[in-house]
């Protein structure tokens, strides 16, 4: 069965920081990958998701999510964070093969700070 | 613009009602989804329908049931509302054209249910 994992379960960064957040997968071959960003008081919306080819994926918002298949981790980035990002991002994996449903990390909430 | 429209953003009811949940989506999709959101515990899938009065199981199935009589209505029935199922329910379709990769890519924006 596959699975995600969300490690981080709050982060805070400074405005115009860098910022990383972390997905690990678990599944037996190479899956669809996504990240989701929900607003507070919103439903989820798709930032990105990578299917096959370049195994870096660009999204909206200025977000870039880098595939690495050696460490079974989908890393969500972007290079200069604005107060507006503050919300929390969600990871989600879905198997390519048999039944399987999209499976959901358990979330990461982004604070930031002036 | 795509959108998937939930009919209540905040909801109260009581223990043993029955309760639906309505939601719409303008795309012509067949792929409809129903998800609870718990701190900590992420979107856990309940149910999903994949044409008109076709449904299938998700995760956490139990104490809800669905209805799906038209493609764009997707409706999650708590036949007797209890106060663990007191959550965020989140609705979603999967973008227009997306064919086999039809996984929930537009959300509604959630009906906070409390189960008093």
């Amino acid at each position: 069965a596959q699975s995600v994992t969300q490690p981080d379960i709050h982060i805070t960064v400074s405005e115009g920081a860098s910022l990383e957040l972390r997905c690990n997968y678990s599944y037996g071959a190479t899956p669809y990958l996504f990240w989701y960003v929900q607003s507070p008081g919103q439903g989820l919306q798709l930032l990105l998701k990578y299917f096959s080819g370049d195994t870096l994926v660009q999204g909206i918002k200025g977000f870039e999510a880098e595939f690495k298949r050696s460490q079974s981790s989908f890393n969500l980035r972007k290079p200069s964070v604005h107060w507006s990002d503050a919300a929390e991002y969600f990871c989600a994996v879905w198997g390519r093969f048999g039944n399987e449903k999209l499976t959901f990390g358990t979330g990461t909430r982004l604070t930031i700070i002036p | 613009d795509v959108k998937v429209t939930q009919s209540s953003r905040y909801l109260v009811k009581r223990t043993g009602e029955k309760v639906f949940l309505e939601c719409v989506q303008d795309m012509d999709h067949e792929n409809m989804f129903w998800y609870r959101q718990d701190p900590g515990l992420g979107l856990r899938l309940i149910y999903f329908s994949y044409d008109v009065k076709m449904k299938e199981k998700g995760d956490i199935p139990e104490g809800y049931s669905v209805s799906r009589e038209k493609k764009e209505r997707f409706s999650l029935i708590l036949e007797s509302a209890s106060t663990n199922q007191t959550s965020m329910y989140l609705c979603a379709s999967p973008a227009p054209g997306t064919g086999p990769f039809s996984q929930p890519q537009h959300f509604g924006d959630g009906t906070r249910l409390s189960i008093l």
